[in-house]
């Protein structure tokens, strides 16, 4: 089983301030790496997906790169407000016999306070 | 509005009895997806379907049973088999992925399953 690995697992932060998570991965049968965003009581929404080594994805103040030939992705999160609380899953999307599959991470939770 | 339909949203059930966790989807996609949570765990694949009347066990199938009659449906049974059972349960769905395609799931909210 693939093993995703996320860290921090939990992250306070105060209202402005910049963030950042990791999601590390296996290099071997890479085909993307996808982040979610997951708010309590809500379905996990997709944020992005990123396929090529080096790509950089930005959505308003929320931006993600991708390394595969290390096997990692960052996720920024810059001026942090409280409704960017969540937990943030990222996913590699691997090659198999039975078509693609997604191997999640634990994911980060993030709390941005007042 | 289309999505994904999971109800209902907590159960419960007495232990050594098998329920039947409810998934519907009408965005035409081909692929569904049943996944488990348990705290401190990523989410972990149960069985999953790539097109009506097939599909695959998952890394964690023991215990649980699936149909796929219908493209829209994808009921998930949990059995008396399974010996822990009391877990929140992800539905997803996404186009087939095929020739250079990433896999691109969109989720359902969840059951919360709780088994006394």
């Amino acid at each position: 089983i693939l093993n995703v690995e996320q860290s921090p697992q939990s992250l306070h932060v105060q209202e402005g301030d910049s963030t950042n998570f990791t999601c590390s991965f296996p290099s071997s049968n890479f085909y993307a790496l996808h982040w979610y965003r997951w708010e309590t009581a809500k379905s996990p929404e997709a944020l992005f997906v990123m396929t090529l080594n080096g790509d950089e994805k930005k959505k308003g103040r929320i931006s993600a790169t991708l390394n595969t030939k290390e096997g990692y992705s960052y996720l920024y999160i810059k001026g942090s407000q409280p409704e960017d609380s969540a937990t943030y899953l990222c996913a590699c999307d691997i090659l198999t016999g039975g078509g693609n599959k997604l191997t999640f991470g634990t994911g980060t939770q993030l709390k941005v306070e007042l | 509005d289309g999505g994904i339909t999971q109800s209902p949203k907590y159960l419960f059930r007495k232990e050594g009895q098998n329920v039947t966790l409810s998934c519907e989807q009408n965005l035409n996609h081909d692929a569904m997806y049943w996944y488990r949570q348990d705290p401190g765990q990523g989410l972990r694949l149960i069985y999953y379907s790539q097109i009506v009347n097939d599909f695959q066990k998952g890394d964690i199938a023991e215990g649980y049973s699936v149909s796929r009659e219908k493209k829209e449906s994808f009921p998930l049974t949990v059995t008396s088999a399974q010996k822990n059972p009391t877990a929140f349960y992800l539905c997803a769905s996404s186009i087939r992925p095929s020739g250079g395609r990433y896999n691109e799931q969109f989720f359902g909210p969840g059951t919360r399953l709780t088994v006394l």
